[in-house]
C-alpha cells in the first residue's frame, strides 16, 4: 500500500502550546500535502509541500519534508480550541494522478 | 468562487437499495474524485474522472461506479447496498496545487 501513516494517532495538549504530528510513506512522492478534517466534515487543504523543497511556512504551520527518511512533519505552533480536529497527509506520485493519504491524526486543543 | 457541493449530506437506505451521490466541482476544475471514509478503514480512494473519462479507479468492488458529465459534475452510484457501505463519501476536484474536498455525504445503510 502506498498510504502514509500519521504518529501519533491522537494528541492532546494545552491551548498555546506547540503540536507536532509526523508522516511516513513509502514510495517516491511528486509533493507532500496536509489537510485538516473537522469531525464529520470535509478535507481543508493546508499546505502543500514540493519534492524539491525541505522546509515551509503558513501562519502558524511549518512543514517540513525530508525525503530520504521517506517522511513530514506538521508543526502548529501557539495551538488554539480552533485547531482541535484531525489532520492527514497525503502524498502525491510522478506516475499517476491519485493523492494517497495517511490514517490522520486525532488533535484535541484543550482551552 | 463556489466551493465542492455535494448533495445529499445525509441519505439513510436499506440493504439491497441502490444510492445516486452527486457532487459539483468548482468551476474549471475537470477533475473530480471521490472517497470513501469510514472509522476503520480511513480515506479510501473509490475513483477520479477527468473530463468524462474514468481516470483512475481504486479497489473496490463493481457495485461502486461513477460518471462525470460534460459540465463536470460527477455522480456516483453504489448498487446492492450493504452495512459495510456505511461511510462519509467524499468529493474532491483538484488542481495542480491539490484536492478540494465537498463537505460529503453521510450514508448510513440499516
Amino acid at each position: 500500500s502506498q498510504q502514509g501513516e500519521e504518529d501519533p494517532q491522537a494528541l492532546s495538549i494545552q491551548e498555546g502550546e506547540n503540536a507536532t504530528m509526523n508522516c511516513s510513506y513509502k514510495t517516491s512522492i511528486n509533493n507532500l500535502q496536509w489537510y485538516r478534517q473537522n469531525s464529520g466534515r470535509g478535507l481543508v487543504h493546508l499546505i502543500l509541500i514540493r519534492s524539491n523543497e525541505r522546509e515551509k511556512h503558513s501562519g502558524r504551520l511549518r512543514v517540513t519534508l525530508d525525503t530520504s527518511k521517506k517522511s513530514s512533519s506538521l508543526l502548529i505552533t501557539a495551538s488554539r480550541a480552533a485547531d482541535t480536529a484531525s489532520y492527514f497527509c497525503a502524498t502525491g506520485t510522478n506516475t499517476g494522478n491519485q493523492f494517497y493519504f495517511g490514517t490522520g491524526t486525532s488533535l484535541t486543543v484543550i482551552p | 468562487k463556489a466551493g465542492v457541493t455535494q448533495t445529499p449530506r445525509y441519505l439513510i437506505k436499506t440493504r439491497g437499495q441502490q444510492v445516486t451521490l452527486s457532487c459539483s466541482p468548482i468551476s474549471g476544475h475537470r477533475s473530480v474524485s471521490w472517497y470513501q471514509q469510514t472509522p476503520g478503514q480511513g480515506l479510501q480512494f473509490l475513483f477520479e474522472y477527468f473530463s468524462e473519462t474514468q481516470r483512475n479507479k481504486g479497489n473496490f468492488p463493481g457495485r461502486f461506479s461513477g460518471r462525470q458529465f460534460s459540465n463536470s459534475r460527477s455522480e456516483m452510484n453504489v448498487s446492492t447496498l450493504e452495512l459495510g457501505d456505511s461511510a462519509l463519501y467524499l468529493c474532491a476536484s483538484r488542481d495542480s496545487y491539490g484536492y478540494t474536498f465537498g463537505s460529503g455525504t453521510r450514508l448510513t445503510v440499516v
